[in-house]
């Protein structure tokens, strides 16, 4: 069973710091990843996606991957409240449509 | 505009009844997808579908059905079969299977009463 792990949180950052989102999965073959952003009771939104070891920027973004540790993160820089969301982390490997995490429900305080 | 449209938005549903879910995009994708989407839960896979005329079972595929008989349209049955079928529904589409993005529709929320 492949899974894809996130810490359901809340996790709660004052406005204008730094967020940090966690994932980690078990299927080694996985090899794109995805995060989306969630408000609630919306569909998701797809906020980036990374395929190789190491960092990938988007604007306030920055999506890092370490396949050795099976581990993928997502960074908010300067959060905004706008950022209050759940935020879900998906893979994709050779031969199975994208698994999801239960996601991490960010909280950002004005 | 290119995108995936759900409806109903809402939907209500009878005990003992079957339901279909609507889903169509106009991003000339090849595969499509259903999720499940319970409170504080994840999206959980029901069924997919790489090409038309061909679809495959997802994790949680009991008590549910899909077709394809065109490249844009996928809809979903939920039959009196799914014992617990309130929840929200999400339809996806990306280009191909692998290493490539699902964009979603807006959803179904599905209410038993």
């Amino acid at each position: 069973q492949k899974e894809v792990e996130q810490n359901s949180g809340p996790l709660s950052v004052p406005e204008g710091a730094i967020a940090s989102l966690n994932c980690t999965y078990s299927d080694r073959g996985s090899q794109s990843f995805f995060w989306y952003r969630q408000y609630s009771g919306k569909s998701p939104e797809l906020i980036m996606f990374i395929y190789s070891n190491g960092d990938k920027e988007d604007g306030r973004f920055t999506a890092q991957l370490n396949k050795a540790s099976q581990y993928v993160s997502l960074l908010i820089r300067d959060s905004q409240p706008s950022d209050s969301a759940t935020y879900l982390c998906g893979t994709l490997s050779g031969n199975t449509p994208l698994v999801f995490g239960k996601g991490t429900r960010l909280s950002v305080i004005a | 505009d290119g995108g995936i449209t759900q409806s109903p938005k809402y939907l209500f549903r009878k005990e003992g009844q079957n339901v279909t879910l609507s889903c169509e995009q106009n991003l000339n994708h090849d595969a499509m997808y259903w999720y499940r989407q319970d409170p504080g839960q994840g999206l959980r896979l029901i069924y997919y579908s790489q090409i038309v005329n061909d679809f495959q079972k997802g994790d949680i595929a009991e008590g549910y059905s899909v077709s394809r008989e065109k490249k844009e349209s996928f809809p979903l049955t939920v039959t009196s079969a799914q014992k617990n079928p309130t929840a929200f529904y999400l339809c996806a589409s990306s280009e191909g299977l692998w290493n490539t993005e699902a964009f979603f529709g807006q959803g179904t929320r599905l209410t038993v009463v």
